[in-house]
Formats: structure tokens, C-alpha cells, sequence
């Protein structure tokens, strides 16, 4: 099982709150990514990071933000919840050591906008 | 729009029957990835293949990557309750970095 941890399990908000999702891993890998999914649906990428400092935007446009400071660490931010952010938001990582890597993957985070 | 489809989008078998989802990418894949993701759960790795028209097995569960390297399969024999789920085919694209592009995924139910 990978070690990679994600805060809070479930969330459940009102509109215009701000709010942090938390990602962590312990395995020293560079690479991290933030992917959306409605439940049973495809995974959409939304933000990606190759190292600290480092971060891009993924294929699906997002309002949300994420930061690497360090690289076991790769929060993304709501600024205004809406109820359109409804869904699970998944982090995962990957060692980076080239086009073979593994993406573990996290627990996800359910969030609810009402 | 999307680079990577899977047919079919639903499946529900009876156990016991075999099973089949199909991968297909617009442009040629470096690789071709596979993931589970359970009900209620988060995508788990399964396998890579990385050379053309190789085949892997994993107990019950064949996989394949074409010829050229733009298609792929995942055959389950047997189905069992527990293969309840939805599969993810994922490549890396000819052109694309070194991004991931996850597949449409495959949701399968086996009844008893």
C-alpha cells in the first residue's frame, strides 16, 4: 500500500468558503498531480507538479490553486466554494524517474458544496 | 476532447462469465498503463505493458497492447464478485510529455 494521505476524507461546505485539501506522501517522490472524478466517471488532471516550486495547470480548467513548497506536500485551495466543485478530488505521485511510473494514488477527498 | 476511449462504458455480467474492456488512444502510446478503482475507492495500479503486441497475465486477467501501440485489452475470465468495479486504461501519448492521460474507464457489475 503506498503512502500517500489525504485530509479531510469527506467535506461538507457551504458556498463562497474557502477551503484547503491536504496532500501528503512519504515516499519522496517528485511528482505530484491533482485529478477531479465524479463518482464512477473518468479521472480529469487539474494540476500537476514535477518538484517543488514547480506547478501547472492539468487538461480540465479549474478555479482551484495548488502550491509545492515541499515536496512531500501538495495542497490545492478552493478561494469561493461553489456547489459546481461538488465531487471527489484524488492526489497521486509517481517517482519521476521516467515514462514507466506508477501513479499511487490517495484516498481521495469527498467534497460537498451546498 | 478526450484522447483515450474505453468501450464499452457499462458491463454487467453474470458470474463466472468472462469480460472484456477495450482501450483506444487517437495518437500512439509509450506505454499503456492499467488501474482498478473499487467502488467507493481510490485507482490501484494493475499492470504496464511497454512493447508492442505484448500480452501479460495475472491470474484470471489478460492484458494486451497492440501492434501499433494505439489500442489495448483487459480480459477477465471467469468473473468473480470481487472484480466488481471500474477499469482505467492510462497511457502516456506520442508527443505529450510525460503526462498520464487516464482512459474514459469501464464500470463492471457481476451478478450472482
Amino acid at each position: 500500500e503506498a503512502d500517500i494521505y489525504q485530509t479531510p476524507r469527506y467535506l461538507v461546505i457551504g458556498t463562497g468558503k474557502k477551503i484547503t485539501l491536504e496532500c501528503s506522501q512519504t515516499m519522496g517522490h517528485d511528482k505530484m498531480y491533482w485529478y477531479q472524478q465524479d463518482p464512477g466517471m473518468e479521472l480529469h488532471l487539474i494540476h500537476y507538479s514535477y518538484g517543488v516550486n514547480s506547478t501547472e495547470k492539468g487538461d480540465l480548467s479549474s478555479e482551484s490553486t495548488v502550491s509545492r513548497i515541499r515536496t512531500e506536500h501538495f495542497p490545492l485551495t478552493l478561494e469561493s466554494a461553489r456547489p459546481s466543485h461538488t465531487s471527489q478530488y484524488l492526489c497521486a505521485s509517481t517517482l519521476g524517474t521516467g515514462l514507466t511510473d506508477t501513479q499511487y494514488f490517495g484516498p481521495g477527498t469527498r467534497l460537498t458544496v451546498l | 476532447g478526450q484522447q483515450v476511449m474505453q468501450i464499452p462504458q457499462y458491463q454487467h455480467v453474470q458470474e463466472g462469465e468472462d469480460f472484456t474492456t477495450y482501450c483506444n488512444s487517437s495518437t500512439t502510446l509509450s506505454n499503456i498503463q492499467w488501474y482498478k478503482q473499487r467502488p467507493g475507492g481510490h485507482p490501484v495500479f494493475l499492470i504496464q505493458l511497454v512493447k508492442s503486441g505484448e500480452v501479460k497475465k495475472q491470474k484470471r486477467l489478460t492484458f494486451q497492447f497492440g501492434e501499433a501501440k494505439k489500442n489495448s485489452s483487459l480480459h477477465i475470465t471467469a468473473t468473480q464478485t470481487t472484480d466488481v468495479g471500474t477499469y482505467f486504461c492510462a497511457g502516456i501519448l506520442t508527443g505529450g510529455g510525460n503526462k498520464l492521460t487516464f482512459g474514459t474507464g469501464t464500470q463492471l457489475k457481476v451478478e450472482l
